[in-house]
């Protein structure tokens, strides 16, 4: 059964603390997201990165970087927690190529910043 | 315009009803077409795919694009409560990287006993 792992589900931070979610996927993905989810917003993308080392800039890249070190591993980084970044982030990631390609998601992580 | 729009309910219906769940999207290179079903709490998780316009029937889902008037349906026959939860339309392409997916709001179902 295809995963992609969220290691912390619920996080409580404080302003201007630094922030590491993680993300963890087993099915040997090219292709990595980070999210968020808000109320009446939808889903925003974050980043995403198409390969070791490559990221590129989603639609709301402001205040978060993110790291790729090893294919099956990729992190959002807060630098300075701000009470605007509370939300719930979801972390995705899908096949590069041809064919049908489906996008499988972790179950969230949600962060309150105090 | 908003690249995928849906309402975003809440939508109540008594169970055993057939729910119509709608999206429409703007752009007409989008070539497929999905729903995800997402429970509160938890991630999205794929239910329907579809390439292409006409239906596809999946049990009681069935999945109806219509890419000339750039319209998405999900029909949901004999609704249970475990229906219950936001659907989000998820158009995609193909692109550089593989498929690039965009998302709808989502339309909170909820379905009672």
């Amino acid at each position: 059964d295809v995963k992609v792992t969220q290691s912390s589900r619920y996080l409580v931070k404080r302003t201007g603390e630094k922030v590491f979610l993680e993300c963890v996927q087993d099915m040997d993905h090219e292709n990595m997201f980070w999210y968020r989810q808000d109320p009446g917003l939808g889903l925003r993308l974050i980043y995403f990165s198409y390969d070791v080392k490559m990221k590129e800039k989603g639609d709301i890249p402001e205040g978060y970087s993110v790291s790729r070190e090893k294919k099956e591993r990729f992190s959002l980084i807060l630098e300075s927690a701000s009470t605007n970044q509370t939300s719930m982030y979801l972390c995705a990631s899908t096949r590069s190529g041809g064919g049908r390609n489906t996008i499988y998601f972790g179950e969230g992580s949600w962060l309150t910043v105090v | 315009q908003k690249e995928v729009e849906q309402d975003p309910g809440p939508l109540s219906v008594p169970e055993g009803a057939i729910v119509s769940l709608n999206c429409t999207y703007s752009n007409s290179a989008f070539q497929y077409f999905m729903w995800y079903r997402q429970y509160s709490r938890k991630g999205p998780e794929l239910l329907m795919y579809t390439y292409s316009s006409g239906n596809k029937e999946d049990g009681r889902f069935t999945a109806q694009v219509d890419k000339s008037s750039k319209y998405i349906s999900l029909f949901i026959r004999d609704s249970q409560p475990s229906d219950s939860a936001t659907y989000l339309c998820a158009p995609s392409l193909r692109d550089n990287y593989g498929q690039n997916f965009v998302f709808g709001p989502g339309t909170r179902l909820s379905v009672l006993p």
